[in-house]
């Protein structure tokens, strides 16, 4: 079963880090690319950032670049994001998601994970 | 950045048809995907590559891109297709080049 589980959410101070962690099994981590996408609460879908499945290309949203940095361990079968500097606004539960190519550059999202929820507030 | 305009919500009875719209600029020529979320849900793509559909979702979901507009068509709608909605492009002029729509609340009368 093709599977992706998140993990280190919690709470954190405003101008805090956190680290997201991703773990992927059922399918072959290392062919796909990745991505995190986030949901405030009561709010819609945001796309964070990608990550190519060599890991060489990279994009950020604006609201998180220089802020936020996306990585894998294609050994581990893991994905990360390293977040910095959080603000209140980040709050939101932060899902993964393998992205299925339908051509050599981009494709739809499938599946995702289930989510991990970060709380920015003091 | 390119925007993608979805009506915050659509409400239709069971059985009958429900369109929810997804409108950028020149869309048509973008592979656009849908996603349906349920409360407390994850998404799941119920649409991809304008309309194509992954395994073990139903006919009675299909998808249609035209000019500045894409579509997902729900036939048939049932209680439990009450979910949001969203449409997703990539936008291959940008550095951030994936992009949700808002979102559309399908509530089923």
């Amino acid at each position: 079963e093709v599977q992706l589980v998140e993990s280190g959410g919690g709470l954190v101070q405003p101008g805090g880090s956190l680290r997201l962690s991703c773990a992927a099994s059922g399918f072959t981590f290392g062919i796909y690319s990745m991505n995190w996408v986030r949901q405030a609460p009561g709010r819609g879908l945001e796309w964070v950032s990608h990550i190519s499945s060599t890991g060489t290309t990279i994009y950020y949203a604006d609201s998180v670049k220089g802020r936020f940095t996306i990585s894998r361990d294609n050994a581990k079968n893991s994905l990360y994001l390293q977040m910095n500097s959080l603000r209140g606004e980040d709050t939101a539960v932060y899902y993964c998601a393998r992205e299925k190519l339908i051509t050599m550059l981009e494709g739809y999202f499938d599946p995702w994970g289930q989510g991990t929820l970060v709380t920015v507030s003091s | 950045s390119y925007v993608l305009t979805q009506p915050p919500s659509v409400s239709v009875a069971p059985g009958q048809t429900a369109r929810i719209t997804c409108g950028g600029h020149n869309i048509g020529s973008k592979s656009v995907h849908w996603y349906q979320q349920k409360p407390g849900q994850a998404p799941v793509v119920v649409v991809y590559d304008d309309s194509d559909r992954p395994s073990g979702v139903p006919e009675r979901f299909s998808g249609s891109n035209s000019g500045n507009t894409a579509t997902l068509t729900i036939s048939r709608v049932e209680a439990g297709d009450e979910a949001d909605y969203y449409c997703q492009v990539w936008d291959s002029s940008s550095d951030h080049p994936r992009v949700f729509g808002g979102g559309t609340k399908l509530t089923v009368l």
